[in-house]
């Protein structure tokens, strides 16, 4: 069964601290795509990677990093938590000639006191 | 910049009926793809249905299908025969064929009902 993975469920942190979150795909996808997804808003799009060390920015890159090391492995950085990036981030993947996300993760629920 | 509505956040079904869940966007292309994701309480989201927009039929997946208006910019989606398993958040998006960017509407809370 194929599988997006999220390291965590559940994320609290303080104001300041640099926040990582992991993503791991078991499907070999070239595409790899972080959003954030808030209530009346939907999702919107952070960062996608297409390849290893490649990346776009999104819709709302502010305040964020990416690092793609390894094709399976996508990573959003928070560089300096606010609390305005309270969310749920959802972590996407899918085959290079798919346009679309097509497996999500289960997301992480991240809070900024 | 492109934008996609759904005008209803919450609908409700009577278990069997159909229902239809309606999404407007705004491009100024005349080439672009249209999707509906579900989005269960378990919270991974699925892709429900995709549409090309150089394809004048309507999509279906089974119980699902799509009644695409390209001059109108409207593209709902019809769920025959609900299921209690149809229950979910349900988001339209809208993606240009040249980047990955794509943007999502707001969502439309489905309850079914037994």
């Amino acid at each position: 069964d194929v599988k997006v993975t999220q390291s965590s469920r559940y994320l609290v942190k303080r104001t300041g601290e640099k926040v990582f979150l992991e993503c791991v795909q078991d499907m070999d996808h070239e595409n790899m795509f972080w959003y954030r997804q808030d209530p009346g808003l939907g999702l919107r799009l952070i960062y996608f990677s297409y390849d290893v060390k490649m990346k776009e920015k999104g819709d709302i890159p502010e305040g964020y990093s990416v690092s793609r090391e390894k094709k399976e492995r996508f990573s959003l950085i928070l560089e300096s938590a606010s609390t305005n990036q309270t969310s749920m981030y959802l972590c996407a993947s899918s085959l290079g000639n798919r346009v679309q996300p097509q497996h999500f993760g289960d997301g992480t629920r991240l809070s900024i006191l | 910049a492109q934008t996609v509505t759904q005008s209803q956040p919450e609908m409700s079904v009577q278990e069997a009926e159909t229902v239809t869940l309606s999404c407007t966007y705004d491009t100024s292309e005349s080439d672009y793809y249209l999707f509906w994701y579900k989005q269960p309480p378990s919270r991974q989201m699925i892709l429900v249905i995709r549409q090309e927009a150089y394809k004048q039929q309507n999509a279906t997946e089974n119980r699902f299908s799509v009644n695409f208006q390209k001059a109108a910019k409207s593209f709902s989606l019809k769920i025959s025969d609900s299921q209690l398993g149809d229950a979910a958040m349900y988001f339209c998006a809208y993606r240009r064929i040249r980047n990955n960017d794509m943007r999502f509407g707001a969502g439309t809370r489905l309850t079914v009902k037994p």
